[in-house]
């Protein structure tokens, strides 16, 4: 258990329709990382964010994008949604100032139709 | 850019026999590098890292790891393995241990028979 929560497990979605994704970080940790993971593929690194503010991006269209709240908990959005967004996402925390390791959570499973 | 190869996309091994999974990596510095595990519907779970130091790792569930400068290997090893140890494991490189991106292999993933 990593104390790491992510919601929804599982979502069914049509093409171009929007999605948000949510993870609540592990108590304390104030960057969360977002990775897509496609069938038989290993993760794929989307962004970061570190107190609120985006930290890092990998090679996603914009219509990737993300929040951190105060409390930091995280969401992804995508947006026009089309059937390669079709995958496991799994959102990490950890504590940038501690130089601390991911905790990963279970993932959203997301279905594009 | 970094990049990480698992050669192998599927490994099968007899329950008690020994384990090991193959990682090459790319990097233009000296990288931080990762095994994590993966278990069905589950998210991943860290292994063992490196990143300078005893070349050879110790990690939780009875796996090691060897770091190879001169092949720019991480593999990993386990003397023993268990039927719990079915799952699927990633290689990854990163620029420190917590803070940056990863760059993760495309897996290898493990079946244990009796």
């Amino acid at each position: 258990e990593t104390g790491v929560t992510q919601s929804p497990t599982h979502l069914i979605k049509t093409r171009g329709q929007q999605v948000t994704l949510r993870c609540s970080s592990q108590s304390g940790h104030n960057t969360v990382s977002w990775y897509q993971q496609a069938l038989g593929q290993g993760p794929q690194f989307i962004f970061q964010y570190y107190r609120e503010e985006e930290n890092g991006r990998g090679n996603f269209p914009p219509r990737f994008s993300g929040l951190q709240f105060p409390n930091y908990s995280s969401e992804l959005n995508v947006n026009a949604l089309e059937l390669d967004d079709s995958a496991l996402y799994l959102c990490a925390s950890s504590d940038r100032d501690y130089n601390e390791k991911l905790f990963f959570g279970s993932g959203t499973q997301l279905s594009v139709l | 850019a970094q990049s990480v190869t698992q050669p192998d996309i599927h490994i099968t091994v007899s329950e008690g026999a020994s384990l090991e999974l193959r990682c090459n990596y790319s990097y233009g510095a000296t990288p931080y590098l990762f095994w994590y595990v993966q278990s069905p519907g589950q998210g991943l779970q860290l292994l063992l890292k490196y990143f300078s130091g005893d070349t050879l790792v110790q990690g939780i569930k009875g796996f090691e790891a060897e770091f190879k400068r001169s092949q720019s290997s991480f593999n990993l090893r386990k003397p023993s393995v268990h039927w719990s140890d079915a799952a699927e494991y990633f290689c990854a490189v990163g620029l420190n241990f917590g803070n940056e991106k990863l760059t993760f292999g495309t897996g290898t993933r493990l079946t244990i028979i009796p």
